[in-house]
């Protein structure tokens, strides 16, 4: 069965103090890694999609990467308004469905 | 593109009631997703459509959980003598034809079953 973890599970940050966030994923068939950032009360909100090994998407202040076996997502210089919940999950081969992580939850302050 | 719509956003009932949610996919996706999210948790999958053909259902889909997408637009979920633990935000995404694409969430269904 497909899993996917996050670590941390809770991440607090100074406003340009920056780090990432881990997604480790074990799957047959990887055919796309998506991380989505979700707000309190609301949808996740679709960020970046990767499909294979070595790819890299940058959006703001934001990068991610993909490797065989993880994912990182890059904050540099966060902001407050950064603070959410990221979430990783993966799409493969054997399903037409999304398997998220439980995510992490990221606090910016001041 | 409006995005992905649901109503209604909060619902609160009694156990042993029954409840439906609504849900208008973006217009051009033919694929419409079911999740169901609890505090602190990632999403997790109920039941998936392509068109108004049910594809797939989680096997977290108890027989209480009825989910239909008439004519391929809009879709329901119904849940039957609902109980405490069906409190759950619940999500409905759908994506479009092309390969890969990925899951566009709306805002979601809360639900509180006192």
């Amino acid at each position: 069965e497909d899993q996917v973890t996050q670590s941390p599970e809770a991440l607090r940050l100074q406003e340009g103090e920056s780090s990432s966030l881990n997604c480790s994923y074990t799957v047959s068939g990887l055919r796309g890694l998506f991380w989505y950032r979700q707000d309190p009360g609301k949808g996740p909100e679709f960020l970046f999609t990767l499909y294979s090994a070595g790819e890299e998407k940058e959006k703001e202040r934001l990068k991610a990467t993909l490797t065989k076996k993880e994912s990182f997502l890059h904050i540099t210089a966060p902001k407050p308004e950064d603070s959410a919940t990221y979430l990783c999950a993966v799409f493969t081969g054997t399903a037409s469905k999304l398997t998220f992580g439980t995510g992490t939850r990221l606090q910016v302050t001041l | 593109d409006t995005g992905v719509s649901q109503d209604p956003r909060h619902k609160i009932t009694k156990r042993g009631q029954n409840v439906t949610f609504r849900c208008d996919p973006i217009s051009e996706h033919n694929r419409l997703y079911w999740y169901r999210q609890t505090l602190g948790q990632g999403p997790e999958f109920l039941t998936y459509f392509q068109n108004e053909a049910q594809l797939e259902k989680s096997r977290l889909l108890s027989d209480r959980f009825s989910a239909e997408r008439p004519k391929g637009s809009f879709s329901t979920l119904e849940i039957q003598r609902t109980e405490q633990g069906d409190s759950a935000m619940y999500l409905c995404a759908s994506r479009s034809r092309e390969g890969n694409s990925p899951l566009h969430f709306g805002n979601g269904t809360r639900l509180t079953v006192t």
